[in-house]
């Protein structure tokens, strides 16, 4: 599996863009990139994912450089409801399973 | 459209005991997954159905925990005998079948499992 590197904790204004950033530099050719967020103690809920182009849906934006090495999940106007853990994930490729593998994510915290 | 189910949301037994889970998943979903996350772990993935047939159970702990899915609709998950460590939260997660890696899960809100 192609592991991901996301950092711990961010803060953002509520109101502003929220930028979270994730390191896949692993990635293989047919392995996509999801983000998956939990608000507090509920399930992991979908936000988004992509294969090599840019994505954008209702909630957010998915940008993925050239090298497919990185990527950012960018929220446009960050409410406190947004405030959860965001998990970056590779989906794994192998035996016709596309298991999630969960890291310890990113603590997003929307400020007032 | 409903969403993934799960019953019951909480539930305390004592070590020892038998529990078992179920899962709802959306309607139409061929793919239908659980994971959990014990205190302080991350979410860790147990085993996955594709209709009724068990695509992959790498992720089972041990021959404690057995998954039924008999008629590819709801699942169970029974924990026998339960042990202090199964304590935490089960997930269920169902996606629709396209034979890709293109198809996001949806989850349900958990079980919290409690064994004293």
């Amino acid at each position: 599996d192609a592991k991901t590197t996301q950092p711990p904790s961010m803060d953002c204004a509520e109101g502003r863009a929220a930028n979270l950033p994730c390191n896949h530099s692993t990635i293989s050719g047919n392995e996509y990139v999801y983000w998956y967020r939990q608000i507090h103690s509920q399930g992991p809920q979908y936000i988004i994912h992509g294969l090599k182009n840019n994505e954008t849906n209702e909630m957010a934006s998915l940008i993925i450089t050239e090298d497919r090495k990185s990527s950012t999940l960018i929220l446009p106007h960050a409410t406190l409801r947004d405030t959860a853990v965001y998990y970056c994930i590779v989906t794994h490729s192998g035996a016709g399973s596309y298991q999630l593998t969960f890291g310890k994510g990113t603590k997003l915290s929307v400020i007032p | 459209e409903a969403g993934v189910t799960q019953f019951p949301s909480h539930s305390v037994i004592e070590k020892g005991q038998t529990v078992t889970l179920r899962c709802d998943p959306i309607s139409g979903h061929d793919n239908l997954y659980w994971y959990r996350r014990v205190m302080g772990k991350e979410i860790k993935f147990l085993l996955h159905f594709v209709k009724e047939s068990k695509q992959d159970e790498s992720g089972m702990p041990n021959n404690r925990f057995l998954a039924e899915r008999t008629g590819g609709t709801y699942s169970t998950l029974k924990v026998q005998p339960a042990e202090l460590e199964d304590s935490g939260v089960y997930f269920c997660a169902s996606s629709l079948e396209t034979g890709l890696a293109d198809n996001e899960q949806f989850f349900g809100p958990g079980t919290r499992l409690t064994v004293l």
